[in-house]
């Protein structure tokens, strides 16, 4: 079974702060992603990436920046977090063109 | 005009019905479609992906229609357990877009 795992299910952070989101797969997947899902709104792609070291900017990258170090691990960033962050954030993996796989998740609340 | 569009819902019905939903979608070059199933305060998992000739799994059918750009879901015999939110995905080529998703109630 393809597992994702997401370093945290419940995040309070202040604004201002730096916030670390992290997101490990262990299928060997070469794609991986970052959402944040809004009621309303559905999912909204921050950025992917289709290989190591690699990234490429989603629809609403503002605010946010990627890490991927390693081919399981893809880190999302906050520099410095603000209220208009607060959501669910979804990683996800796949390989080229097939199904993704999503994350449990992390609530993100910024106050 | 959003990439996808659903109607929101919710659609409440008893179990045994059937249920239909539809999904627009603004790109024509899109190449693949699927829906996906969001359970509440869950992560969103695959329920079958749509192909041109359409295609059944077991109570669940999927029908596209390229030429109207839509896609269709519909669910027969529903029971308690379809209870969900289903999201329309369009793979448009570089990414998958979602749509914000149907709410469906199954009610006894």
């Amino acid at each position: 079974d393809v597992k994702v795992t997401q370093s945290s299910r419940y995040l309070v952070k202040r604004t201002g702060e730096k916030v670390f989101l992290e997101c490990v797969q262990d299928m060997d997947h070469e794609n991986m992603f970052w959402y944040r899902q809004d009621p309303g709104l559905g999912l909204r792609l921050i950025y992917f990436s289709y290989d190591v070291k690699m990234k490429e900017k989603g629809d609403i990258p503002e605010g946010y920046s990627v890490s991927r170090e390693k081919k399981e691990r893809f880190s999302l960033i906050l520099e410095s977090a603000s209220t208009n962050q607060t959501s669910m954030y979804l990683c996800a993996s796949s390989l080229a063109g097939s199904e993704q796989f999503f994350g449990p998740g992390t609530r993100l609340t910024v106050l | 005009r959003k990439e996808v569009e659903q109607d929101p819902g919710p659609f409440n019905v008893p179990e045994g019905a059937t249920v239909a939903f539809n999904c627009t979608y603004s790109n024509s070059a899109s190449q693949s479609f699927f829906w996906y199933r969001q359970d509440c305060r869950k992560e969103p998992k695959l329920l079958m992906s749509v192909y041109s000739s359409g295609n059944e799994d077991g109570r669940f059918t999927a029908q596209l229609n390229r030429a109207s750009q839509y896609i269709s879901l519909l669910i027969r015999d529903s029971k308690l357990s379809d209870s969900a939110t289903y999201l329309c995905v369009v793979n448009t080529g570089d990414k998958l877009v979602f749509g914000a998703g149907t709410i469906l109630r199954v009610k006894s």
